[in-house]
């Protein structure tokens, strides 16, 4: 079983939708999830952390079930500077390494 | 804002040599650490470092690879004898010691091993 594991997509969405991105992770010991963002050849960019109680900031919307061992991301009214790579990332501790997923693509057209 | 720098942004060089990528870290992180992307593929963990010594290091960081802080603001990743596998994108991260210990990335060197 993968560490990480996204569907690679892409989700192709008009501007305006709301899409909804799912993850699993594998090590229960994860203490730590974020979403970062990856445009085409640069580096990840911090997104959002995930918090047990789920968090938003904005359009985008996080939730982490840790019975379930799922993390979501959820955007609302896509916009065209939306469309990227979601990866998401988790950690074992405080100052553990990350833990990628291969990353979901997100196309918003017009 | 602060950022993490790396220099150069691309480079080229011949299999079996030498190269040293070049990081500067966000100056009141304590956290370094490596990671590479090969084209198409996930970011993978390299090493992390702290307290001037690795802390962790992953099965890819072999004895070809070493890391080292030369001063007080540079993070070097140097790889002695490169392979044609060693292509790849690589990021230095820097991190914190507050809120939720979360991890910054440089733009990335492009290795590009011939």
């Amino acid at each position: 079983r993968k560490e990480v594991e996204q569907d690679p997509g892409p989700f192709n969405v008009p501007e305006g939708a709301t899409v909804a991105f799912n993850c699993t992770y594998s090590n229960s010991a994860s203490q730590s999830f974020f979403w970062y963002r990856q445009d085409c050849r640069k580096e990840p960019k911090l997104l959002m952390s995930v918090y047990s109680s789920g968090n938003e900031d904005g359009r985008f919307t996080a939730q982490l079930n840790r019975a379930s061992q799922y993390i979501s991301l959820l955007i609302r009214d896509s916009k065209l500077s939306d469309s990227a790579t979601y990866l998401c990332v988790v950690k074992a501790g405080t100052a553990s390494k990350l833990t990628f997923g291969t990353g979901t693509r997100l196309q918003v057209t017009l | 804002e602060p950022e993490v720098t790396q220099t150069p942004s691309h480079q080229v060089t011949q299999m079996g040599q030498e190269v040293i990528l070049r990081c500067v870290p966000i100056s009141n992180h304590l956290y370094f650490y490596w990671y590479r992307q090969i084209l198409g593929q996930k970011v993978e963990f390299l090493v992390s470092f702290y307290n001037n010594e690795i802390s962790e290091k992953s099965e890819i960081f072999d004895d070809q690879f070493s890391v080292e802080r030369p001063d007080g603001s540079n993070f070097t990743l140097k790889i002695r004898s490169t392979k044609l596998e060693d292509s790849a994108m690589y990021f230095c991260a820097s991190q914190g010691t507050q809120g939720r210990y979360e991890q910054y990335f440089g733009p990335g060197t492009r290795l590009t091993v011939t």
